[in-house]
């Protein structure tokens, strides 16, 4: 079955520091990856997607991830953090063995110290 | 403005009673889905339905029931024979059509608490 490993569950970061969300899925077949976020007492909000086309996908905050097929990785990343986006954050992968399920990681709390 | 609502925000039970959390979409998506999260679990999935009068058992069916008698709505039933019931509920949609979902769309959440 597929499953989603995110490797931090939480992750303290200085503000204007660069942050490096990890994340890696076990299928190695055709896949749809996600990112979302979730900030508190809140529902998630899709962060980005990678559906087909560039490797590499951003959102309009300043994150970006990058589809590693060789790797099975779908790290998110941000050169700089600001407070706003202190968060949890929830990586995804489409279940190729079933077309109408997600499956999520267990999420990577970011901690943004001033 | 579309959307996913659920109501109550925060709810509060005894320990005993069925209580129902709503979920009402008017994006016109077919699929509907209730998450339940428990802090360091992530989401895990409890039922689904891809289509009105139709739904299946996700990972932790047990205890819970749901319902798809309009296609804009996907109650869910938290029942006596849920044992540990106190969560945070999340309902989500998604179009629905063949193959791969390209993206669900997240409610604001019941946070349930059993007393």
């Amino acid at each position: 079955a597929q499953s989603v490993t995110q490797l931090d569950s939480q992750v303290p970061v200085f503000e204007e520091a660069p942050v490096e969300l990890r994340c890696n899925y076990s299928s190695s077949v055709s896949v749809y990856l996600f990112w979302y976020v979730q900030y508190p007492n809140q529902g998630l909000q899709l962060l980005l997607k990678y559906l087909s086309g560039s490797t590499l996908v951003e959102s309009i905050n300043g994150f970006e991830a990058e589809f590693n097929k060789s790797q099975t990785s779908f790290h998110l990343r941000k050169p700089s953090v600001h407070i706003s986006d202190t968060a949890e954050y929830f990586c995804a992968v489409s279940d190729p063995d079933r077309d109408d399920k997600i499956i999520f990681g267990k999420g990577t709390r970011l901690h943004i110290l001033p | 403005d579309g959307g996913i609502t659920q109501s109550p925000k925060y709810l509060f039970r005894k320990e005993g009673q069925n209580v129902t959390l709503s979920c009402e979409q008017n994006l016109n998506h077919d699929a509907m889905y209730w998450y339940r999260q428990d802090p360091g679990q992530g989401l895990r999935l409890i039922y689904y339905s891809q289509i009105v009068n139709d739904f299946q058992k996700g990972d932790i069916a047990e205890g819970y029931s749901v319902s798809r008698e309009k296609k804009e709505s996907f109650p869910l039933t938290v029942t006596s024979a849920q044992k540990n019931p106190t969560a945070f509920y999340l309902c989500a949609s998604s179009i629905g059509a063949a193959g791969l979902v390209e993206e669900q769309f997240f409610g604001p959440g019941t946070r349930l608490t059993v007393l």
